[in-house]
């Protein structure tokens, strides 16, 4: 067990719905970064929050956001959902630059 | 920004036999460098990693060799077994852009 808790494990959702996924960090780190990873485009880098704000954005879509909350825990919101944003979304943690990053076990989002 | 390339994209071996996984990153500013294993339904986990300070870095069965003026390192996991079986993620971090890039993946399977 990594010690990150991602919610929920499964979202089956329609075409031009909204979603959150969340993601609690493990005790004492202040880094979490979001990861999609899809078949074929392996473990794609989202964006990095580091103690609430916001450190490093990747190849994040417009229609994606994030955030961090005072307790670290942080949440992705996903909208105007399209058929190919179907993939796993993980969240990671870690105590800080360089450090580790330790994983959940994803939030698997079908669109249909 | 960072590119990683991973090779091979799939790997089987006999029990026992050795297996040796390869990775080249293009930021010469990345300093950190882990390997991960991801099995099914599951969020990769950290085995082994190595900075760039140190050449060779090893964990009982398993290793990881770092040529900087290459730019590529390796993984090494000797005596295979079933339980190896899995997909195997390097990965480099670039201080300068603040993530973790990762490689495509190689599909290791261990004949019993």
């Amino acid at each position: 067990d990594s010690g990150v808790t991602q919610t929920p494990k499964h979202l089956i959702t329609a075409t031009g719905q909204r979603v959150t996924l969340r993601c609690s960090p493990r005790s004492g780190d202040l880094s979490v970064y979001w990861y999609q990873q899809s078949l074929d485009q392996g473990l794609q880098f989202l964006i990095h929050y580091y103690n609430g704000e916001e450190r490093a954005k990747g190849n994040i879509l417009e229609r994606f956001s994030a955030q961090q909350f005072p307790d670290l825990h942080s949440e992705l919101n996903l909208s105007s959902l399209e058929l190919g944003d179907s993939a796993l979304y993980f969240c990671a943690s870690s105590g800080g630059p360089d450090s580790p990053l330790h994983f959940g076990n994803g939030t698997r989002l079908t669109v249909t | 920004g960072e590119n990683v390339e991973q090779h091979p994209s799939t790997l089987s071996v006999q029990e026992g036999d050795s297996a040796v996984i390869k990775c080249t990153y293009s930021d010469s500013a990345s300093n950190y460098f882990p390997w991960y294993k991801q099995e099914l339904g599951k969020g990769p986990q950290l085995i082994i990693d190595i900075r760039s300070n140190v050449g060779e870095k090893k964990d009982q069965r398993i290793a990881v060799t770092l040529n900087k003026t290459a730019k590529h390192f390796s993984l090494h996991i000797t005596e295979t077994q079933p339980e190896d079986s899995a997909v195997y993620f390097c990965a480099a971090y670039s201080g300068s852009a603040r993530q973790l890039t990762f490689g495509s993946g190689t599909q290791l399977t261990v004949l019993p």
